[in-house]
C-alpha cells in the first residue's frame, strides 16, 4: 500500500460548492504540508502542519482551510470553490528536521 | 520575479546524452538544495539533495550547488527514455523548514 494517499484522485464541482481533500500516510511522520500545483509555476506552499496542534499558513492560503484531524491525517477544504482553483493538489509529509518530504499521488480538481 | 527561477522547457535529447537542467535561486540564505523528478500524473520523489555549495554524485545523476553564483544543476549521464519526466528544483534555508520550488523542466529522452 502506498505510504502517502489522497482522496479523491480526481474531482469536478461547481463554483460555490464546498470541498474537502484529504490526506492519510503511513509513514509515520509529525510534518504533513498541501501544496497545489499549475503549469510553469511549480509547486506553491497551501498549508502547513508540524504537528496535531500546529497550523501554519503558506504563500496562497486564501480561499483554503486545514484540519489536522491525527498525526496521519491532514484535509483541506475549499470554502467555496473558485475556477482558479482548479489545479492539482498534493499532499506531502515529512519527519523533524529531515527535509526529505514524501509526496502523495495528487489530487486533479476541475472548479467550473 | 520568482525566488527560484528553471527553464520550463521542454528539453528533448537522443538516448545516451547528458542531460543538463537548472535552477538560479535569488534568497542568499537558502542552503539545502533538492531535485525532483516528476512522472506524469505522479506525485514528484526526491531524486538529490545536497547541502551548501559542491558537487554530490549518485549513479547517473550528479548535483551541483554554486552558491556565490546562486545556481545549481542537475546532471543526467547517458540518458534513458525512462528518464523522460518533469524535474523541479527546491530549496530551503534551513533544515526542516519550508521549501521553495522551481516552475519545473519538462525532459523528453527519445529512443
Amino acid at each position: 500500500d502506498a505510504d502517502v494517499t489522497q482522496t479523491p484522485r480526481n474531482r469536478i464541482t461547481k463554483t460555490g460548492k464546498r470541498i474537502m481533500l484529504e490526506c492519510s500516510q503511513t509513514k509515520g511522520h509529525d510534518r504533513m504540508y498541501w501544496y497545489r500545483q499549475d503549469p510553469g509555476l511549480g509547486l506553491r506552499l497551501i498549508y502547513y502542519s508540524f504537528d496535531v496542534k500546529d497550523i501554519n499558513k503558506g504563500e496562497i492560503s486564501d480561499g483554503y482551510s486545514v484540519s489536522r484531524q491525527a498525526q496521519a491525517k491532514f484535509s483541506l477544504s475549499l470554502e467555496s470553490a473558485i475556477p482558479n482553483q482548479t489545479a492539482l493538489y498534493f499532499c506531502a509529509t515529512s519527519v523533524g528536521a529531515e527535509e526529505t518530504q514524501y509526496f502523495g499521488p495528487g489530487t486533479r480538481l476541475l472548479v467550473l | 520575479q520568482k525566488e527560484v527561477e528553471q527553464d520550463p522547457g521542454p528539453l528533448s535529447v537522443p538516448e545516451g546524452a547528458i542531460v543538463s537542467l537548472n535552477c538560479t535561486y535569488s534568497n542568499s540564505a537558502f542552503q539545502y538544495f533538492m531535485w525532483y523528478r516528476q512522472y506524469s500524473r505522479k506525485g514528484p520523489e526526491l531524486l538529490m539533495y545536497t547541502y551548501s555549495s559542491g558537487n554530490k554524485e549518485d549513479g547517473r545523476f550528479t548535483a551541483q550547488v554554486d552558491k556565490s553564483s546562486k545556481y545549481i544543476s542537475l546532471f543526467i549521464r547517458d540518458s534513458q527514455p525512462s528518464d523522460s519526466a518533469t524535474y523541479l528544483c527546491a530549496m530551503s534555508a534551513a533544515a526542516g523548514n519550508k521549501l521553495t520550488f522551481g516552475g519545473g523542466t519538462r525532459v523528453l529522452v527519445k529512443p
